[in-house]
């Protein structure tokens, strides 16, 4: 079945840190991949997003991810985190890339301490 | 231009009630999307449209309906209420060109007691 996986669940960060959020999805075809992420109270804001072309793709914010073809996965990085990056981050998955249909990652929760 | 929008912010019904969640978006999209937000779930798709006049069941969909009012509009109703449809329930509207990405509402936070 066509899946998306978050590894890591609940991340503790301190300001500075560097951060790394694991995202691996299950699909053989085209896809398009996406970063959304969620502020407290807030909805879904796009952080950045892979369609083709060069695999390491930059977003708002400092964020950047890259596309690695052969491990099915795009991972989400950020060489210094802020105290105002805490927030839920969700991977997605445009399965047939162009089609109706996206699949998302469980979530990935991020405090990032003062 | 407001993007997508949702009505109720919040709302709480009781076992059995029934109610619709208001969704538009003013982008000129044509396909529309509903998911409920689960804790530990990510977001499960419900039901999505992807024109008007069409409507199409996604990986959660009993317990619901939908309409496709027009272009902008696209509703769900809970017919009967019951405690596993507590939620945040978010609209989206798709781009359909470029990259394809969604664009998300603001969520209405259901508590069914």
């Amino acid at each position: 079945a066509q899946s998306v996986s978050q590894h890591n669940h609940h991340v503790i960060l301190s300001e500075a840190a560097s951060l790394e959020l694991g995202c691996n999805y299950s699909y053989g075809g085209t896809v398009n991949l996406f970063w959304y992420v969620q502020y407290p109270g807030q909805h879904l804001q796009l952080l950045l997003k892979y369609f083709s072309g060069d695999p390491l793709v930059k977003g708002i914010k400092g964020f950047e991810a890259e596309f690695i073809k052969s491990k099915f996965s795009f991972n989400l990085r950020k060489p210094s985190v802020q105290w105002s990056d805490t927030a839920e981050y969700f991977c997605a998955v445009n399965v047939g890339s162009g089609t109706y249909k996206y699949i998302f990652g469980t979530g990935t929760r991020l405090k990032v301490l003062a | 231009n407001a993007g997508v929008t949702q009505t109720p912010k919040f709302q709480v019904l009781k076992t059995g009630q029934s109610m619709t969640l208001q969704c538009a978006q003013d982008m000129n999209h044509n396909s529309m999307y509903w998911y409920r937000q689960d804790p530990g779930m990510g977001l499960r798709l419900i039901y999505y449209s992807a024109s008007e006049g069409t409507t199409d069941k996604g990986e959660v969909p009993n317990g619901y309906n939908v309409s496709r009012l027009n272009k902008r509009e696209f509703s769900l109703r809970l017919e009967s209420a019951a405690p596993s449809q507590t939620s945040v329930y978010f609209c989206a509207s798709r781009r359909e060109t470029g990259y394809n990405e969604q664009f998300f509402g603001p969520g209405t936070r259901l508590t069914v007691l």
